[in-house]
């Protein structure tokens, strides 16, 4: 069972390069969300879709896009990187929006900025 | 106003003992689900246990258990006969049933290390 699949696993960027990190779930999951997750602290949301076609913002959006155009597959888009976006990044995926639906969580990237 | 508290940065327990982790939440909503996670030192976040807001007994999972008081909006992670592989971050996470997307919240995570 693949689950929920991260590439690339890490990962260096130059100041205002920009780059895509990729998501994949085989599950059928409706829900897909990005968290970044800073050192020490817990996850804060980026962007989150409910289903293909279907996107919104979540706790930090800014200096990220995202797109859902299959149930598969939600790319996270990092324009113009920064330093202060270096940070894991995990994407996570439910089956549906119910309160008794965990998430799952893919391995993570690790995106430095310098 | 915090939706997520765990307010133990560190934990650390002696081999085969019991700990107990603490969370607390915050929400006005009647319908929410709890949930633990575990993040070992590799990086990956593992689903550990749910509890439901309407269950009435705790929810437990093989060494886990969750201590749910809803009067008291605390959802304490309970670890039996703890191990040397429980050493790990510990994150407290909650879903509300109101919210568009139904996200998770998450709190700052508790960090516990086991002893020999």
């Amino acid at each position: 069972n693949a689950g929920v699949t991260q590439t690339p696993k890490f990962r260096i960027l130059k100041i205002g390069q920009s780059m895509t990190l990729q998501c994949t779930q085989d599950m059928n999951h409706n829900y897909m969300y990005w968290y970044r997750q800073d050192p020490g602290m817990g996850l804060k949301l980026i962007y989150y879709s409910v289903g293909a076609g279907i996107t919104d913002k979540g706790e930090v959006p800014n200096g990220y896009n995202v797109s859902r155009s299959t149930t598969e597959d939600f790319p996270l888009r990092l324009e113009l990187a920064a330093p202060s976006q270096t940070s894991v990044y995990f994407c996570a995926s439910s089956y549906g929006g119910g309160v008794n639906q965990p998430q799952h969580f893919g391995d993570g990237t690790r995106l430095s900025i310098l | 106003a915090q939706k997520i508290t765990q307010t133990q940065p560190g934990m650390f327990v002696q081999e085969k003992e019991a700990v107990t982790l603490d969370c607390t939440y915050d929400t006005s909503d009647q319908s929410y689900g709890l949930f633990w996670y575990k993040q070992p030192s590799s990086g990956e976040m593992i689903f550990l246990i749910y509890q439901g807001s309407y269950d009435e007994q705790n929810a437990t999972e093989g060494r886990y258990s969750l201590n749910f008081q809803k009067a008291r909006k605390s959802a304490n992670l309970v670890i039996s006969a703890s191990q040397l592989g429980d050493s790990a971050m510990y994150f407290c996470a909650m879903r509300e049933g109101q919210r568009a997307g139904n996200q998770f919240y998450f709190g700052t995570g508790t960090s516990l290390t086991v002893i020999p």
